[in-house]
Order: C-alpha cells, then sequence, then structure tokens
C-alpha cells in the first residue's frame, strides 16, 4: 500500500473550515483514498473515500488533485465535536494500514 | 448503515491468564475482518486478517500462538490473547468491510481495553 504524510498536528477555530491535507505521490491506479478520524479512546469512523473524482458527503469533502499525489478533507463549518486524530490511508480492497494522522484540535 | 460490536470494552485480568475478545458485524456478514491494536498515544496497528472459514493472516512481528484468532462465522470473530502479559496491555479494535465495488470501506468496533496485571 501506498504511504501518506500528513501534518502531525492542525488546530482550527470552531465554525471555521478544516482544511487537511495529505500527500500520497506513490499512490498506484487502482487505490482509494480513505480518511477516517478517531476520537479519543474511541473506535476509528468513516469519514469518507474517493478514487479520481471529488466527493462529498453530510461530513465533508474530499478534493483529489488532478495526478492523484496529494487530497484535501475539507470540514466545512468545524465545531469542537470535530477535535479528532484524522487519518489519510490509500490502498485498493485488502487490509488498510494507518500512519500517524493529524491530531486537529477546533478552538472556541 | 452497517454496524460492528466489541465485547468487553474493557477488561483487566492477572498476567498468565488468556482473554477472549468478540467482534460482531450486526447487520451484515463478514467474510473478512481485520483486528487491530493501539498503544497510548500511536496508530493503530494491523495485527492479523481474521477469514471466515479459514485460517487467519498475521502481520509480520504478530505471533499467532500468542494470538489466536477464531472467524467462525459470517457474523463473529474472535480474538483470544493467551498468557497475557502486562506488555500486552492495549486498545484492540476490529473492524468488517462493507460496501463499494472495489473500495474497502471499514467500520469498526468501539475497541476494546485490555489491561494486564
Amino acid at each position: 500500500d501506498a504511504k501518506t504524510t500528513q501534518p502531525t498536528s492542525m488546530d482550527c477555530a470552531e465554525g471555521r473550515a478544516a482544511n487537511l491535507p495529505c500527500n500520497h505521490s506513490t499512490i498506484s491506479g487502482n487505490e482509494y483514498v480513505y480518511w477516517y478520524r478517531q476520537i479519543h479512546s474511541q473506535g476509528p469512523q468513516y469519514i469518507i473515500h474517493g478514487l479520481k473524482n471529488n466527493e462529498t458527503n453530510e461530513m465533508a469533502s474530499l478534493i483529489i488533485t488532478e495526478d492523484r499525489k496529494s487530497s484535501t478533507l475539507i470540514l466545512p463549518h468545524a465545531t469542537l465535536r470535530d477535535t479528532a486524530v484524522y487519518y489519510c490511508i490509500v490502498g485498493g480492497a485488502q487490509k488498510l494500514v494507518f500512519g500517524q494522522g493529524t491530531r486537529l484540535t477546533i478552538n472556541p | 448503515g452497517a454496524v460492528v460490536s466489541q465485547h468487553p470494552s474493557r477488561v483487566i485480568c492477572k498476567s498468565g491468564t488468556s482473554v477472549k475478545i468478540e467482534c460482531r458485524s450486526l447487520d451484515f456478514q463478514a467474510t473478512t475482518m481485520f483486528w487491530y491494536r493501539q498503544f497510548p498515544k500511536q496508530s493503530l496497528m494491523l495485527m492479523a486478517t481474521s477469514n471466515e472459514g479459514s485460517k487467519a493472516t498475521y502481520e509480520q512481528g504478530v505471533e499467532k500462538d500468542k494470538f489466536l484468532i477464531n472467524h467462525a462465522s459470517l457474523t463473529l470473530s474472535t480474538l483470544t490473547v493467551t498468557s497475557a502479559h502486562p506488555e500486552d496491555s492495549s486498545f484492540y479494535i476490529c473492524s468488517a468491510p462493507w460496501g463499494g465495488s472495489g473500495a474497502n470501506v471499514l467500520t469498526f468496533g468501539a475497541g476494546s481495553r485490555l489491561t494486564v496485571l
């Protein structure tokens, strides 16, 4: 599976959009980009995934660059409950390997 | 949506005893489940892939005789930590894939926190 690079930590003000970047320059053609988050002491929660096109759901938007070497997760109106570790993972149809993720802190 | 239930959520045991953790897919069938372990302030580490009706596949460095996995039905996988020691204390999380053609979207259990005294 391709490796991802994410900033260790980020801060965002409540009510603002949180933009979390992820680099995955070694992604292969059939690998998806997945985003999960983990709130302290809980199991990870699925957020969104995509292959080539940008995606949006009720939680977030995923912007994937045309060359697919990087992506950005956007939480449009961050709330305090969005404070968590966010994991960007690339993979195919089998197991997913987690990196270190980005610790996002939403400040009041 | 798909729900994975884990039990127990917390367990404390004495050193040398064995502990069983159950992972159930509640509203879908899972021929494959994944077991992860997470130490404090670290990321999730994949331990093994549980396969219904066949042997589990273990990641490099994970002792298969230490961490016994049984996937006896399409909705249940169990992880047994045998002869547990304090260094086995960790947060154990299972997951199962659902939906999506080509995509492996995982739904995770709430995790089981094991403390070995």
